[in-house]
């Protein structure tokens, strides 16, 4: 089943605007990951977020967690057209017994040139 | 090593045929992960092993899927009796043991049952 669920669906917006995207989960969860995933290709990994870390920034990327309202951001700042991407969260609930990552479907960002 | 690798690309098949894929992870990565993605959707997880031994597997893993991980190293997901849902892109992820670590995943292998 889905856990994560990325907020919006789709995003466009100009090269240099920063870009925002939103991930919400139900359940208690030991980290929480967002990757990248450019179209017909693997998932990169971009950032992993602990369950007692609230910020953290990797270049242009960074991302919050929020473990009370269960949710997580990830912002792209100055972005470029080669951002253009689907980007997903996954919660790793390893502490609840479950060795796995659980993604989300996904937010597809488009940066126009 | 080079980052996980699988194989075929792509594969297309006739219905009710068998198929096999192959996935090479980092070489010391003790645990593999299969995931399948269907147009539109994340990646949901099918299968997952550390070292040879499969340690969980999905509802989504029908009695037709199979997958091994022989000493540890490579491993096989099979198919059998394909039907036209099973069209989708196959995703295999490593990762090493312990701590917090993200996945490394291959390019995948789409397949198309027709």
């Amino acid at each position: 089943s889905q856990q994560g669920e990325e907020d919006p669906q789709a995003l466009s917006i100009q090269e240099g605007e920063n870009a925002t995207m939103n991930c919400s989960y139900k359940t208690s969860i030991n980290n929480l990951q967002w990757y990248r995933q450019n179209s017909g290709r693997g998932l990169v990994h971009l950032i992993l977020i602990r369950s007692n870390e609230r910020e953290k920034h990797s270049g242009r990327l960074r991302v919050t967690l929020d473990t009370s309202k269960k949710s997580s951001s990830l912002l792209i700042t100055a972005s470029r057209a080669a951002d253009t991407a689907s980007y997903f969260c996954a919660t790793d609930r390893s502490q609840g017994g479950s060795e796995k990552l659980v993604f989300g479907k996904g937010t597809k960002l488009t940066v126009n040139p | 090593d080079t980052g996980v690798s699988q194989d075929p690309r792509h594969k297309i098949t006739k219905r009710g045929q068998n198929v096999t894929f192959r996935c090479d992870p980092i070489s010391e990565h003790n645990r593999l992960y299969w995931y399948r993605q269907t147009l539109g959707q994340g990646p949901e997880f099918l299968t997952y092993f550390q070292n040879e031994a499969q340690l969980e597997k999905s509802r989504l893993l029908s009695d037709r899927f199979s997958a091994e991980r022989p000493k540890g190293s490579f491993s096989t997901l099979e198919i059998q009796r394909t039907e036209q849902g099973d069209s989708a892109m196959y995703l295999c992820a490593s990762s090493p043991k312990g701590g917090d670590y993200g996945y490394t995943f291959g390019s995948g292998t789409r397949l198309t049952v027709v």
